[in-house]
């Protein structure tokens, strides 16, 4: 389809390895954001990239979790030595051009949880 | 203190019912000003985009008061579908398109 897509869509992980998850955002779209989701909360803001560009990584909870998006186009959030406060829904987000005012199209989200 | 906050509800309401949901913002650099919709283990998706002018869409009308940094949907004839969590969303400092979430108030429309 055209929209965002993320996967895997379920990730079971055991605490202490390492996970990694896919974004794959709308054809042309220059911005890219990634959010976590816990339960019965809002969606808080982890990093954002314009191209490939990672402009923005202040909501990155800790040095266990790094992003990249080396082509401008597919990114990757990787999450290393999970502990189960990293279990959550991982939402992926793109943008036309990143601008405060445009609309972002979220894909249906990573559903992490750590044993 | 949550940069965005809202009621989390439940508000249970019958069909055709109004109802309305508020929000405060505390970052008065914020820019732009949205309602997003979330359905049970699903995305957030754009409902409405808020303005100080108040804009209406079919039966939502949002609401944005930029001096008691307040934002508001009202919800008139309320249906089944209508059934979700709202997210109040604001933008962040400068012309980044990071979006601050609240809570998310959960809405219940009942036969």
């Amino acid at each position: 389809g055209a929209g965002v897509s993320q996967s895997p869509r379920y990730k079971v992980a055991k605490r202490g390895q390492d996970v990694a998850l896919r974004c794959d955002p709308i054809s042309g779209h220059v911005s890219l954001f990634w959010y976590q989701q816990a339960l019965g909360q809002g969606p808080e803001f982890l990093t954002y990239f314009q191209n490939e560009a990672q402009l923005d990584k202040s909501g990155l909870p800790s040095d266990r979790f790094f992003a990249e998006r080396p082509e401008g186009s597919v990114s990757t959030l990787k999450i290393q030595r999970t502990q189960q406060e990293d279990s959550a829904v991982y939402l992926c987000a793109s943008s036309l051009t990143g601008a405060h005012n445009q609309p972002q199209h979220f894909g249906d989200g990573t559903r992490l949880s750590i044993l | 203190r949550k940069e965005v906050e809202q009621d989390p509800g439940p508000f249970n309401v019958p069909e055709g019912a109004t109802v309305a949901f508020n929000c405060t913002y505390s970052n008065s650099a914020s820019q732009s000003f949205f309602w997003y919709r979330q359905d049970c283990r699903k995305e957030p998706k754009l409902l409405m985009s808020v303005y100080s002018s108040g804009n209406e869409d079919g039966r939502f009308t949002a609401q944005l008061n930029r001096a008691s940094q307040y934002i508001s949907l009202l919800i008139r004839d309320s249906k089944l579908s209508d059934s979700a969590t709202y997210l109040c969303v604001v933008t962040g400092s400068g012309n980044t398109g990071k979006l601050i979430f609240g809570q998310g108030t959960t809405l219940q429309v009942k036969p």
